[in-house]
């Protein structure tokens, strides 16, 4: 059975980091790209980035509201993807949802983690 | 960015009434859509990609159509678990992006 569990979620301060991990199992994870979105309280949904498998590069994308403050890697021997988010904001809270890419390449995402939720505030 | 725009925003109906929700892109996105349900405190569940292709293991109640800058869900025949909120993703560029979401309601 596929599964993500997302890990790491917590009340900080702005202008502070927090590090959140998304354990995978069930599958061959090093196989497929693992992306981060969010949802704020009471909000629809928001991509945060993604992580392409070492097949294509390993390669990162991320969206405008992120890029620079946020890093998203992967470590394949742990079936772990991280995210690591800096420089945070109040806009930042949200449950941050670890997903995983459709093996066919093409971003839309097949499974979901439950969520952690991020708070920022001071 | 392509910005993506559902409606209605809300939507009250009965079980077993046939529902459609409708997406639409602010470019063309050829088939590129995936539809997502969500049930409260739950995570996102994919139910139809590439704008009517059907998920392994969603019921088959659910279709989708569409293509370009217009897109579709239907459901045939609402049932209790359908009561949830519905969001269309494009795929065609970076950055992903969602609609609003569509909340469907007990009427």
């Amino acid at each position: 059975e596929v599964q993500l569990v997302e890990s790491g979620g917590d009340l900080v301060k702005p202008g502070r980091s927090l590090r959140l991990s998304c354990t995978a199992s069930g599958f061959t994870f090093g196989d497929y790209a693992l992306s981060w979105f969010r949802q704020a309280p009471g909000k629809g949904l928001e991509w945060v980035g993604l992580i392409r498998s070492k097949t294509y590069g390993g390669t990162t994308e991320y969206a405008a509201s992120v890029k620079g403050r946020f890093n998203i890697s992967r470590d394949d021997s742990k079936s772990i993807a991280y995210l690591q988010m800096n420089s945070l904001k109040t806009e930042d809270t949200a449950v941050y949802y670890c997903c995983r890419r459709d093996y066919s390449n093409y971003d839309y995402f097949d499974y979901w983690g439950q969520g952690t939720l991020v708070t920022v505030s001071s | 960015d392509i910005q993506m725009t559902q409606s209605p925003s809300t939507l009250s109906a009965s079980v077993g009434d046939r529902v459609t929700v409708t997406c639409r892109a602010s470019q063309s996105i050829s088939s590129w859509l995936a539809w997502y349900r969500q049930t409260p405190g739950k995570a996102p569940k994919l139910l139809i990609y590439k704008a009517s292709s059907l998920e392994s293991g969603v019921p088959s109640r659910f279709s989708g159509s569409g293509s370009g800058t217009e897109f579709t869900l239907t459901i045939s025949s609402l049932q209790p678990d359908d009561f949830a909120t519905y969001y269309c993703q494009q795929y065609n560029s970076h950055p992903l992006t969602f609609g609003g979401g569509t909340k469907v309601e007990i009427k």
